[in-house]
């Protein structure tokens, strides 16, 4: 049940863009993403609650598309400052109401 | 506003001997979150509190690992005795509660090395 996401890494070059994909088995009530420097502690980026939503922050932008259980996260005009790992995070229900499984994550390294 | 404290950054142990660690969630969040981060995977949720009392400990390794919120605030997770699979980061988070925008934040982590 914890989600995969796709590609476990990317390179890129200021200002290239780049997609990452998250995608479960499960039916899900959310899906978080989270952005973690090494060394550091794991960073909200943005929640998406509806099918089809699509939500964005500055250049990173992300969708839902609850019918496929599938999330994608779109960084356009990458920065140096955008390197890091990129966690999602599916919510579905459990018993305690409901309960955030992360994936294993994807690099992205960012050079000038 | 404070953010999610945790305790001690970094700590080095030998198999078999017993750790804790602390955490101080951001006040007013009602749910209280413990994970394990195993270098290059995604956090693992240990145990969950609302308020004070566990809602789920599924994965928790209840033979050797044991949570506590006392008064609904702090907790404290402890290991005893530790094995080296427990090499990890320790991640604690904190969110309002709830089922709407439930966003957790988290803390910076404890770094476990058993040797």
């Amino acid at each position: 049940q914890q989600p995969v996401q796709s590609p476990q890494a990317v390179i890129l070059r200021e200002g290239e863009d780049a997609v990452i994909n998250c995608s479960s088995s499960k039916a899900l009530y959310s899906v978080h993403w989270y952005r973690q420097k090494h060394g550091e502690a794991p960073v909200f980026l943005m929640i998406l609650l509806k099918g089809g939503e699509q939500k964005g922050h500055e250049k990173i932008s992300a969708s839902f598309n609850e019918k496929k259980q599938q999330s994608s996260l779109y960084l356009t005009a990458s920065q140096l400052s955008y390197s890091g790992t990129y966690f999602c995070g599916t919510e579905t229900f459990n018993q305690a109401g409901t309960a955030l499984i992360f994936g294993k994550g994807t690099t992205l390294s960012v050079s000038s | 506003e404070a953010g999610v404290a945790q305790s001690p950054r970094y700590k080095i142990i030998e198999k078999r001997q017993s750790v804790a660690f602390w955490c101080n969630p951001i006040s007013g969040h009602a749910t209280l979150y413990w994970y394990q981060q195993i270098l290059g995977q995604g956090p693992k949720l240990l145990i969950q509190f609302q308020n004070n009392g566990v809602v789920d400990d599924s994965q928790l390794p209840k033979d050797r690992f044991s949570a506590e919120r006392l008064k609904g605030v702090d907790s404290t997770l402890k290991i005893q005795p530790a094995k080296l699979e427990d090499s990890a980061v320790y991640l604690c988070a904190s969110s309002r509660g709830g089922t709407a925008k439930n966003i957790q934040y988290f803390g910076a982590g404890t770094r476990l090395s058993v040797l």
